[in-house]
């Protein structure tokens, strides 16, 4: 079984500030490491993933996030934040095989103030 | 390329009444996920269907059940309904299972269910 971890439930930041949100997982197999983003009354939508090859990813809107092994955490990072950044962010995990599906944390609420 | 749509986008019902949210898959996808996002929550795996076939369950009682079509479109039904039912229900496609060759699964943008 998997479980995520997001420490943080709520991160204040002023615009054009860097964030980092936080995110560690647990696992007993290799798994496939997600970030969705959630806009008020929305569904979810992909931010960017970790499938293999290179640990750091580049996601859309301006989004990365780092993949570290030894530390089973996926935090996502942003080096300057804009208004339409305020959104729930969830992390996520799902094996590469057989029969599973993603596995979410709680979500970190992003709150950008001018 | 059509995405993952669902119906209704919200409605309110009465304790004990009965409910069935409808998703429409992405194009080429033949894998159904359903969440329940609580308010304030992260999404919480209900069940899977693959190839019309239950494939997997969470920890929800036998009164949430589904069904896939044989154009894998799925429907999830819920009886004698509780005030904790209200929740976004999620529905999500992909191309097989784990989320495919990609990992990854497709969101709807949910049906709000209130129960009062």
């Amino acid at each position: 079984a998997q479980s995520v971890t997001q420490l943080d439930s709520q991160v204040p930041v002023f615009e054009e500030a860097p964030v980092e949100l936080r995110c560690n997982y647990s696992s007993s197999v290799s798994v496939y490491l997600f970030w969705y983003v959630q806009y008020p009354n929305q569904g979810l939508q992909l931010l960017l993933k970790y499938l293999s090859g290179s640990t750091l990813v580049k996601g859309i809107n301006g989004f990365e996030a780092e993949f570290n092994k030894s530390q089973t955490s996926f935090h996502l990072r942003k080096p300057s934040v804009h208004i339409s950044d305020t959104a729930e962010y969830f992390c996520a995990v799902i094996p590469p095989s057989g029969y599973s599906t993603l596995t979410f944390g709680k979500g970190t609420m992003l709150l950008v103030s001018p | 390329e059509t995405g993952v749509t669902q119906s209704p986008t919200h409605l309110i019902k009465t304790r004990g009444q009965q409910v069935t949210l409808r998703c429409s898959s992405q194009s080429g996808h033949n894998t159904v996920s359903w969440y329940q996002q609580a308010l304030g929550q992260g999404p919480q795996f209900i069940f899977q269907y693959y190839r019309e076939e239950e494939n997997g369950r969470g920890n929800f009682p036998p009164r949430f059940s589904g069904l896939q079509f044989p154009n894998y479109s799925s429907e999830l039904n819920v009886n004698a309904l509780e005030l904790d039912d209200s929740a976004l229900y999620l529905c999500a496609s992909s191309d097989g299972l784990a989320g495919g060759s990609t990992g990854e699964l497709f969101f709807g943008e949910g049906s709000r269910l209130t129960v009062l």
